[in-house]
């Protein structure tokens, strides 16, 4: 079964826009990461946020974390058009759970 | 380094067959996990396996079963195969704790059964 879920469902934008894609967990976690798909491909890992984090930074990555209310938000600042892709957060505890995903377009 | 790699990366099957892919981790990795991914369900998770052993399970019926070589090298098998069971199978291999590091996937296996 399925741990996280992404809002929104999907995302489209233009090249320069900030996106953020919101995501809410149901149990405690251990840490709690960000992938991106392309299409029909394997997944990236982007980032992982630990559960005694708040925010983290990675190039034009943003991840903070709220464990008081199981949610986290990335943000991608100045979009690009190959930031085209799904977005999953998925959670660790025991095993990997992911989620359903947000599927964003940047146009050019 | 050699990222993971699985094999076949298209297979079709008809109903009732069975099929086995292959996944080969990073060298030095030796946790494997399994997720079979489908338009409508998401990614679900089917096994993780850690020095040739079975730590989680996901809910998937019995038909679905894995295992683990002494070389991290993991094979999942689907019998009785079901029209259902067409999907994307992504493996995904780690440091024993993918607390700092996260999951490196392979490409996947694209399972289509007719």
């Amino acid at each position: 079964s399925q741990q996280g879920e992404e809002d929104p469902q999907a995302l489209s934008i233009q090249e320069g826009e900030n996106a953020t894609m919101n995501c809410s967990y149901k149990t405690s976690i251990n840490n709690l990461q960000w992938y991106r798909q392309n299409s029909g491909r394997g997944l990236v890992h982007l980032i992982l946020i630990r559960s005694n984090e708040r925010e983290k930074h990675s190039g034009r990555l943003r991840v903070t974390l709220d464990t008081s209310k199981k949610s986290s938000s990335l943000l991608i600042t100045a979009s690009r058009a190959a930031d085209t892709a799904s977005y999953f957060c998925a959670t660790d505890l025991n095993d990997m759970r992911f989620g359903a995903g947000t599927r964003l377009t940047v146009k050019p | 380094k050699a990222g993971v790699t699985q094999t076949p990366r298209y297979l079709i099957k008809t109903r009732g067959q069975q099929v086995t892919l292959s996944c080969s981790p990073i060298s030095g990795h030796r946790s494997v996990s399994w997720y079979q991914q489908t338009p409508g369900q998401g990614l679900q998770f089917l096994f993780e396996y850690f020095s040739e052993t079975q730590r989680n399970k996901g809910n998937f019926p019995g038909r679905f079963s894995g295992r683990q070589f002494s070389n991290s090298r993991s094979e999942m098998n689907v019998s009785t195969l079901e029209l259902g069971d067409s999907a994307l199978y992504l493996c995904a291999s780690s440091l024993p704790s993918s607390s700092n590091y996260g999951y490196t996937f392979g490409s996947g296996t694209r399972l289509t059964v007719v």
